[in-house]
């Protein structure tokens, strides 16, 4: 099966500053690569996701790059703000099956 | 795109009840829907994969005599927890693959057994 490991745990950052979620995955099936957004009691939300055959993907603060030969993909997201506190979870897809990876818990302090 | 309705939101009960969780797809026909549970301040874990017309799969270490799985219609799978225990008490949250599009989740069910 999948092993998806994903870095740092919990990430805290000033308000302003940008943050990097790194996710790293074994299944060279993987072939979409998603990013959700997880507030306390909510179910995950989308907010970002690339397939294999691109590099990078952008929308507003946020971002996504993909290196599918070292197979991992990281999230980027630029002048955080305190609403973007959440956990955020990577979750590689192969086939139809997502694997989450553990959680990133973002802080961002005003 | 596919809407998914999942019941109830929250239960409590006492130890020993038997729960039915139910996942609904609005606009889309769902062979496939997967089950989750997600324990506090952890991540979300594949349970079983709910088959329509078939039996579900189920992950390594879930037992298929506790969370029972019925896909009877291509609209609705339920997740039983039976004879629940405060070990079982979590978030369960179903979703519903599309195709090549990305999957859609219900809003997730928290049990918490007294």
């Amino acid at each position: 099966g999948e092993n998806v490991e994903q870095h740092p745990s919990t990430l805290s950052v000033q308000e302003g500053d940008s943050a990097v979620i790194k996710c790293t995955y074994s299944d060279s099936a993987s072939n979409y690569f998603p990013w959700y957004k997880q507030e306390l009691g909510k179910r995950p939300q989308l907010i970002i996701d690339i397939r294999s055959n691109v590099g990078e993907k952008k929308d507003q603060r946020i971002a996504v790059t993909l290196n599918k030969t070292a197979k991992h993909f990281s999230l980027h997201i630029t002048e955080t703000q305190p609403e973007d506190s959440a956990v955020y979870f990577c979750a590689p897809q192969a086939g139809n099956m997502l694997t989450f990876g553990g959680g990133t818990r973002l802080m961002v302090k005003p | 795109g596919a809407v998914v309705s999942q019941h109830p939101s929250w239960v409590i009960c006492k130890s020993g009840t038997s729960v039915k969780i139910e996942c609904r797809s609005l606009d889309f026909q769902a062979t496939t829907m997967f089950w989750y549970r997600q324990f506090p301040k952890q991540s979300l874990m594949l349970m079983a994969t709910s088959n329509e017309g078939s039996k579900a799969t189920y992950e390594q270490g879930v037992e298929k005599d506790k969370f029972l799985i019925n896909h009877a219609s291509l609209t609705l799978s339920t997740l039983t927890v039976t004879s629940a225990h405060p070990e079982d008490s979590s978030f369960y949250i179903c979703s519903v693959p599309q195709g090549n599009q990305p999957q859609h989740f219900g809003d997730g069910t928290r049990l918490s057994i007294l």
